[in-house]
């Protein structure tokens, strides 16, 4: 049984460019959260999807920032026009449940230069 | 706004040298407080789970245990290995499905 799986794990975008962050959740799980580690600092929650539907999207920043998970295929996290303060390590988890424990994947280390 | 901190911020151990780490915490409702553990470029690992206060739970040398204020990560006689950073973090009745996380103890256990 796979685990979640992100990609890519690493992604080095110009300033401008645009950044898509994939995530496939656990076989099974239906529940996908992504939190954003910035250097030095703690895991912070952006957003929490089912599928077709966003949850609660009260950590995304307002602008250039956005996250889908469709009927079929992965998770998606993109981010417009990117600038250096996006630099960090995006995770993505997983779970059954609302009440379930949240397994993480490996992250995507975004460097913007 | 719900709150996790965690001490120390780093400690240093011998290998053999039994200790705990400590996360605080303030929510309104707790639903679940989780200990995940951190190696570098790597994604949190799940270690445990705890629901109400006086539960506890155990994995190889770890303990974790949970009161209303707090939760302890208890570690009995670590090997070099047992060495990264470990998270805690909460879950409330009013945040949904998120987790709040703490900043994390970066345990080093030297040979």
């Amino acid at each position: 049984n796979a685990g979640v799986m992100q990609n890519p794990r690493h992604l080095v975008r110009r300033r401008g460019q645009e950044a898509r962050l994939r995530c496939s959740p656990m076989k099974g799980h239906s529940h996908v959260y992504w939190y954003r580690q910035l250097p030095e600092e703690g895991l912070k929650f952006m957003v929490y999807l089912q599928k077709e539907n966003i949850i609660d999207e009260s950590g995304m920043p307002k602008e250039r920032f956005s996250a889908e998970f469709p009927k079929e295929g992965p998770s998606i996290l993109r981010i417009q026009q990117v600038v250096r303060g996006d630099s960090a390590a995006y995770f993505c988890a997983s779970s059954s449940s609302e009440r379930t424990e949240a397994f993480f994947g490996q992250g995507t280390r975004l460097t913007v230069v | 706004e719900d709150q996790v901190t965690q001490s120390p911020e780093a400690l240093r151990l011998q290998e053999g040298e039994s200790s705990s780490l400590n996360c605080s915490y303030t929510v309104s409702g707790l639903r679940g407080l989780f200990w995940y553990r951190q190696d570098p470029g790597k994604g949190p690992e799940f270690l445990f789970t705890l629901y109400s206060a006086g539960e506890e739970k155990e994995k190889e040398r770890l303990k974790a245990t949970l009161t209303k204020k707090e939760s302890f990560l208890h570690i009995t006689a670590p090997k070099p290995e047992d060495s990264a950073t470990y998270l805690c973090a909460v879950q409330a009745g009013t945040s949904g499905s998120r987790l709040t996380f703490g900043e994390g103890t970066q345990l080093t256990v030297n040979p």
